[in-house]
Order: C-alpha cells, then structure tokens, then sequence
C-alpha cells in the first residue's frame, strides 16, 4: 500500500539559508499536517491543510510558511533558518473523519549548523 | 486546549512480562479518540492502538491493549508477553472529533520503555 512519502529524508543547511520539504500524502487523503520533533521532545503541530486550504495552525514561526497544491502534495518552506530548528520534521495524510488517526511519513532529519 | 499527559519518561519491563503505560489528558468535550503510537530507534510513528471515547469497550490488538476510564480521563496502554521489538519511545495522543474535517494530533511527552532479555 501506498505510503506518506517525505522527501528529502536529510538535509543539512547552514544558518539563515531557506530549506523547502516536500510531502505527498496518500493518494484521496484530502488533508496533511506538520509536525516537528525536536530530540528527546513529542511532535509539535506547526500547521494543516484541508482540500488545499489552511485549516488548523499550530506553533508555527512566521519565518515558516506551507502550502498544499493542486495534486495534493504539501510543501514547508523555512526561511532564516537558526540553530533550534534542527529537527525532524513529519508529514501525515488523513482522508474524511477516520476514528483511526493519521499516517505518518517516515519524516525529514533538518540540521542546521 | 486539550493536554496530554505521560508521567513516566522511562519504563522498563523483562522480556515476556507485563507493562502497562499511564496516559491522562484533560478536555471538556464529551466525544474524540485517543491514541497509542510507537516510535522505534527509525524514528518512524507507527499507531499501536485507538479507542474511540463514544465506545464503552476497551480496544484491544493482539498483544496491545487499553483501560480507558472517561470519567477519570485515563488511557493506559498494556503490552502483554512484551517482546524486544516493543522497545520504543511511546505517545499518547488526542484528537478531537468536534469539527467537521480533521482536526491535529495532540500529543504527551512519550514514555520510553526498554525491554530487558
């Protein structure tokens, strides 16, 4: 079966560069979070679409921005980039209203240095 | 806001015993669904267990099953006959089923259990 594919699985980049990752989430899933896990912590939600619409916004910084397009498939863009967003960073699909929580994908490891 | 709460950071448990992990959170709806996700060493998260608040009858897969107490607000997982692939960070997680759409996870600070041979 299809899975919530993240793209890239690692990325490093050097402080105040701009990082964009990429997720695509199960095809006819119609909505797509992100989360952020810092080491030792729980995921953070940062924010959500719904049919290509923001939906729900989560501690997101304002130098982060996402977007979902017309195939469904989510971008988040992170500009100025510091030291403490190095993190791994999930994407999840859900279709509906399951009682049966999200998929996640297998995330993408940010290093900031 | 609803919270999520793990009060043990760290368990550990022998090989083919019992564990179970505590889960308490705090909401004032009456209707949402609770979760159990897995996270191994890969860092991949992998859902345990759900319950849904409406269902009186605790969820059980496999090995994997819960106490859900609503009026106590209490979600504990119990690993039966825990193996060495149970070792992982644990999360309890909350999700609201209030709005129409879907709606984000809200998750505890996780319990990490070690399973010893």
């Amino acid at each position: 079966a299809a899975g919530v594919i993240q793209s890239p699985r690692h990325l490093i980049k050097e402080k105040r560069e701009t990082a964009t990752l990429k997720c695509y989430p199960i095809p006819r899933h119609d909505t797509v979070y992100w989360y952020q896990q810092g080491p030792g912590q729980d995921p953070q939600f940062l924010i959500s679409f719904y049919e290509k619409m923001q939906s729900d916004k989560g501690s997101i910084p304002d130098r982060f921005s996402a977007q979902q397009f017309s195939d469904y498939h989510s971008e988040l863009n992170m500009s100025s980039l510091e030291l403490g967003d190095s993190a791994l960073y999930f994407c999840a699909s859900s279709y509906g209203q399951p009682p049966y929580g999200y998929t996640f994908g297998s995330g993408t490891r940010l290093t900031v240095v | 806001a609803q919270t999520v709460t793990q009060s043990q950071p760290e368990m550990s448990v022998q090989e083919a015993e019992t564990v179970t992990l505590s889960c308490t959170y705090d909401t004032s709806e009456s209707d949402y669904y609770l979760f159990w996700y897995k996270q191994p060493p890969s860092r991949q998260m992998i859902l345990v267990i759900r319950q849904e608040a409406y269902k009186q009858q605790n969820a059980t897969e496999n090995r994997f099953s819960v106490n859900f107490q609503k009026a106590a607000k209490s979600f504990s997982l119990k690993i039966s006959d825990s193996q060495l692939g149970d070792a992982a960070m644990y999360f309890c997680a909350y999700r609201t089923s209030q709005r129409s759409g879907n709606t984000p996870l809200v998750f505890g600070k996780g319990t990490r259990l070690s399973v010893i041979a």
